[in-house]
């Protein structure tokens, strides 16, 4: 059974850093790409970000690009979503799935809340 | 960036009702495009892929038709557990772009 568990989700102010983790069972992760995709309070889904599998070459949605880094560990089967710099308008619930360069979001996890607020 | 147009943003219907949702594409994405149905508090599920194709475990009354720009997720009957929120999703071209969602609700 295909299991994802993010984690790391917290209160933060603006300005603050925060990483999130994605742990996975249930399939030979080094042979897919990871995406997380969040949702804000009241909104629909947003993308934020990819990671292939073969060269863990990367992908970022505009909204985030050079703020937020996306990695992996292949020998922990963990993806991992580092946030730097959060406004308040990165307040959302994050999602990982999996899938998502040639692929599309075939699994998701239960998500993490990430609230930025003074 | 590619912009999908879900319409209609809320559609209230009947169990037993057929449900019929739209998704526009604001340029080609061929046939690279997914619909997700999304529940409070639960993880997002992949229904339909590559448009017409169900995923695994999804019944059949779930059918996804069309190509190039224009899409329809279908719902031949509706069940109880099918009232939620509709995403489609293309894979075309980056960035990566949902619509802005589809509400089934309980008429």
């Amino acid at each position: 059974e295909v299991q994802l568990l993010e984690s790391g989700g917290a209160l933060v102010q603006p300005g603050g850093s925060l990483r999130l983790s994605c742990a996975v069972s249930g399939f030979t992760f080094s042979d897919y790409a990871m995406t997380w995709v969040r949702q804000a309070p009241g909104k629909g889904l947003e993308w934020v970000s990819t990671i292939r599998a073969r060269d863990s070459s990367t992908f970022y949605a505009d909204s985030v690009k050079g703020r937020f880094t996306i990695s992996r560990d292949n020998s922990q089967n963990t993806v991992f979503l580092q946030l730097n710099s959060l406004r308040a308008e990165d307040t959302a619930i994050y999602y990982c799935a999996k899938g998502g360069y040639i692929t599309y979001y075939e699994c998701w996890g239960q998500g993490t809340l990430v609230t930025v607020s003074s | 960036e590619i912009v999908l147009t879900q319409s209609p943003a809320t559609l209230s219907l009947s169990p037993g009702e057929r449900a019929t949702l739209s998704c526009r594409a604001s340029q080609s994405v061929s046939s690279y495009l997914a619909w997700y149905q999304h529940k409070p508090g639960q993880a997002p599920r992949l229904l339909v892929y590559g448009a017409s194709n169900r995923a695994t475990g999804i019944p059949a009354r779930f059918s996804g038709s069309g190509s190039g720009a224009d899409f329809t997720l279908t719902i031949s009957s509706l069940e109880p557990e099918d009232f939620a929120v509709y995403y489609c999703q293309q894979r075309s071209n980056w960035p990566r772009t949902f619509g802005q969602g589809t509400k089934l609700e309980i008429k």
